[in-house]
């Protein structure tokens, strides 16, 4: 089974706090890497889907990395509002498969 | 609306009986996934179907089983061999089997034996 490592576990930050999540991969049999943001009571929701070295993706205020070569993507949330509380995911797409991390539920207070 | 029902919400089950989760799409994609929840776990794959009438197993497939009769649905069976059936199940579909093709989940089932 392959090892997705999310980091922090969890986070509390002030509105207009800008923060960063860290996820960690296997670098080898790489084919994409996925983000996901998960609202209590709603379904997961896709934020980026990355495949190449180098790559760099932005939505508005959320904006990833990705480094294929030491196994790392970073999510970064500038200026966070309550909106963006969730729990992030990453996702570890193999050849035919996701592989989850455990997540960073965030918490933005106003 | 186009998305991925999950019936029902919440389920309740005797030890030792067997029980269907429903998992429906209306978004035509090939590829459907079941995912399990346990505090403090990620989301671990049981079974998925690349096309109708063929699935695999996940990484922890014991206890449970699926079909893939038609496109649009793809139910899985709790049975009783499985150990510890209560957790929150998501259901998924993705258009492909590409690489680059996100996921679109359900809101998912809680099921508790009791």
């Amino acid at each position: 089974i392959l090892n997705v490592e999310q980091s922090p576990q969890s986070l509390h930050v002030q509105e207009g706090d800008s923060t960063n999540f860290t996820c960690s991969f296997p670098s080898s049999n790489f084919y994409a890497l996925h983000w996901y943001r998960w609202e209590t009571a709603k379904s997961p929701e896709a934020l980026f889907v990355m495949t190449l070295n180098g790559d760099e993706k932005k939505k508005g205020r959320i904006s990833a990395t990705l480094n294929t070569k030491e196994g790392y993507s970073y999510l970064y949330i500038k200026g966070s509002q309550p909106e963006d509380s969730a729990t992030y995911l990453c996702a570890f797409r193999g050849y035919s498969t996701l592989t989850f991390g455990k997540g960073t539920m965030l918490l933005v207070s106003p | 609306d186009g998305g991925i029902t999950q019936s029902p919400k919440y389920l309740f089950r005797k030890e030792g009986q067997n029980v269907t989760l429903s998992c429906e799409q209306n978004l035509n994609h090939d590829a459907m996934y079941w995912y399990r929840q346990d505090p403090g776990q990620g989301l671990r794959l049981i079974y998925y179907s690349q096309i109708v009438n063929d699935f695999q197993k996940g990484d922890i497939a014991e206890g449970y089983s699926v079909s893939r009769e038609k496109k649009e649905s793809f139910p899985l069976t709790v049975t009783s061999a499985q150990k510890n059936p209560t957790a929150f199940y998501l259901c998924a579909s993705s258009r492909d089997r590409g690489v680059n093709t996100e996921a679109f989940f359900g809101q998912g089932t809680r099921l508790t034996v009791v």
